[in-house]
C-alpha cells in the first residue's frame, strides 16, 4: 500500500510570510502532482513533477521533487489571502499493473490572514 | 480550454436505490478514473478505465459498482444499491500522468 503523508495538516499564517508544505512517502512515484481544491469543487492541477531533484516555479510557488522521487515540497513565498485553500499532493505510478491511479495525501488547509 | 464535466452536480437518493453518475472526459484522453472523497477525508481512488475496460480497481470498488463508456464520450459510474456510507463527492478524471478532475457530483444517500 502506497501512502503519502502530508504535513502540516493545518497552517495559519499572516500575509507576507513564507511557508512550506511537505509530502513524504516510503514509495517511489513516477510523478507527483500538486492540486488545490476549493470547498465543494474538484481538485485543480497546479503542477506535475516527474524527475528526481526537479524544481518548478509557478509565480510565488516553488515545487520540488526529491532526488529519490519519494517526497516533495511546496513552498509559497510572501503568502497572500488569495492563497487560502486546501493543497493536495498526489503521487502516480505508471507501468506494470498500475495505470496511473493517484494516491493522495490528507491535504493541508492553508489560511492566510490579511 | 477543454475540461472534464460531470452531471448531476448533486444527487440525493434513498438507500438501496441505483444511481448513475455521468462524466464527459476531455476529448482525446485515453485514461479515465473515478475517485471519491468522503466529507473531511482524503481523495480515494476507485477505478481506472482504459481501452474500454477496467485496468485497475481499489478494494472499495466492489460488485455494487460498475463503470462503462457507452458512447465514446460519456463515462459513467453506477452504484447498484446505494448504502449510507456511499455518501461522498465523486470525481471523474482523465489523462495520465497528470490528471484533470471534473467538478464532482455530491451524492447523498438517505
Amino acid at each position: 500500500t502506497q501512502l503519502l503523508e502530508q504535513s502540516p495538516q493545518f497552517l495559519s499564517i499572516q500575509e507576507g510570510e513564507n511557508l512550506t508544505v511537505y509530502c513524504n512517502s516510503s514509495s517511489v512515484f513516477s510523478s507527483l502532482q500538486w492540486y488545490r481544491q476549493e470547498p465543494g469543487e474538484g481538485p485543480v492541477l497546479l503542477v506535475t513533477v516527474v524527475t528526481g531533484g526537479e524544481v518548478k516555479k509557478l509565480k510565488r510557488l516553488t515545487f520540488q521533487f526529491g532526488d529519490a522521487r519519494k517526497d516533495s515540497s511546496l513552498h509559497i513565498t510572501a503568502a497572500q489571502p488569495g492563497d487560502t485553500g486546501l493543497y493536495l499532493c498526489a503521487g502516480s505510478r505508471v507501468g506494470g499493473t498500475s495505470y496511473g491511479k493517484l494516491t493522495f495525501g490528507q491535504g493541508t488547509i492553508l489560511t492566510v490572514h490579511p | 480550454e477543454p475540461e472534464v464535466t460531470q452531471t448531476p452536480s448533486h444527487q440525493v437518493t434513498q438507500m438501496g436505490q441505483e444511481v448513475i453518475l455521468r462524466c464527459v472526459p476531455i476529448s482525446n484522453h485515453l485514461y479515465f478514473y473515478w475517485y471519491r472523497q468522503i466529507l473531511g477525508q482524503k481523495v480515494e481512488f476507485l477505478v481506472s478505465f482504459y481501452n474500454n475496460e477496467i485496468s485497475e480497481k481499489s478494494e472499495i470498488f466492489d460488485d455494487q459498482f460498475s463503470v462503462e463508456r457507452p458512447d465514446g464520450s460519456n463515462f459513467t459510474l453506477k452504484i447498484r444499491s446505494t448504502k449510507l456510507e456511499d455518501s461522498a463527492m465523486y470525481f471523474c478524471a482523465s489523462k495520465v500522468p497528470e490528471q484533470f478532475f471534473g467538478p464532482g457530483t455530491r451524492l447523498t444517500v438517505l
